[in-house]
């Protein structure tokens, strides 16, 4: 079956630090990966995406690198903002389910300055 | 992208009552997914809903509880029915990008308080 497991939280890390939030998932198939991010108080956003092997998703400095090998899509970004403080989710779909997305748990994260 | 409108945004609602998300896409979609998130949790899919067809549910939901409309491409309902203080979450409307699996993109949420 199809699973997203996401590292736990919560993460509080000071503005510039470097931010890493793991993500491994089991799937059939080929899924696409995705990082969603919810600011407080707002819906799901999508941060960045990837869809093939070796693809590399990134957005407003965050990137994550599609490791078929490792079966993961880890989240990262080099110097972090308090503007950044919200909670990631990692997401699979894959077309066999329809597209059904299929969350981790999500990662709550704070920025102090 | 798709623009996907959501309402009510929040509301709070007696148990033993029943409430009606409706959710408005701007464009045509085949499928439309609902879901929920459960205070301090990820998201959870209810159902899948196709126009001109039942929903489809996932195991641990039930239509008597969550029935669905979808009566054409760009609108759908999930009823939220009997509630109870557990049913307190946020719901959330979902649509794919058709053709390409862009991403799927999300409602702003219904934020539900059961009392």
């Amino acid at each position: 079956g199809n699973s997203v497991t996401q590292m736990e939280g919560p993460v509080t890390l000071s503005e510039e630090a470097f931010l890493t939030i793991n993500c491994t998932y089991t799937a059939t198939g080929y899924p696409s990966l995705f990082w969603y991010v919810q600011y407080p108080g707002e819906g799901l956003q999508l941060l960045l995406k990837a869809t093939k092997a070796d693809d590399k998703g990134s957005n407003k400095g965050f990137e994550a690198t599609y490791r078929k090998e490792t079966t993961s899509f880890h989240l990262e970004k080099g110097s972090v903002q308090v503007s950044d403080s919200a909670v990631y989710f990692c997401a699979l779909s894959a077309r066999r389910t329809g597209n059904q997305f299929y969350f981790g748990t999500g990662t709550s994260l704070t920025v102090i300055p | 992208s798709a623009v996907i409108s959501q309402k009510p945004s929040r509301d709070i609602c007696q148990r033993g009552t029943s409430l009606t998300i409706q959710c408005q896409v701007d464009s045509q979609v085949t499928m439309m997914f609902w879901y929920r998130q459960q205070p301090g949790q990820s998201l959870t899919l209810i159902a899948t809903a196709n126009q001109g067809s039942e929903a489809t549910y996932e195991s641990g939901f039930v239509i008597d509880k969550f029935p669905i409309s979808r009566p054409n491409l760009t609108f759908s309902t999930l009823t939220v029915s009997n509630m109870s203080p557990e049913d307190s979450s946020i719901y959330l409307c979902s649509v794919e990008d058709s053709g390409t699996v862009a991403g799927a993109f999300f409602g702003q949420g219904t934020r539900l308080t059961v009392v």
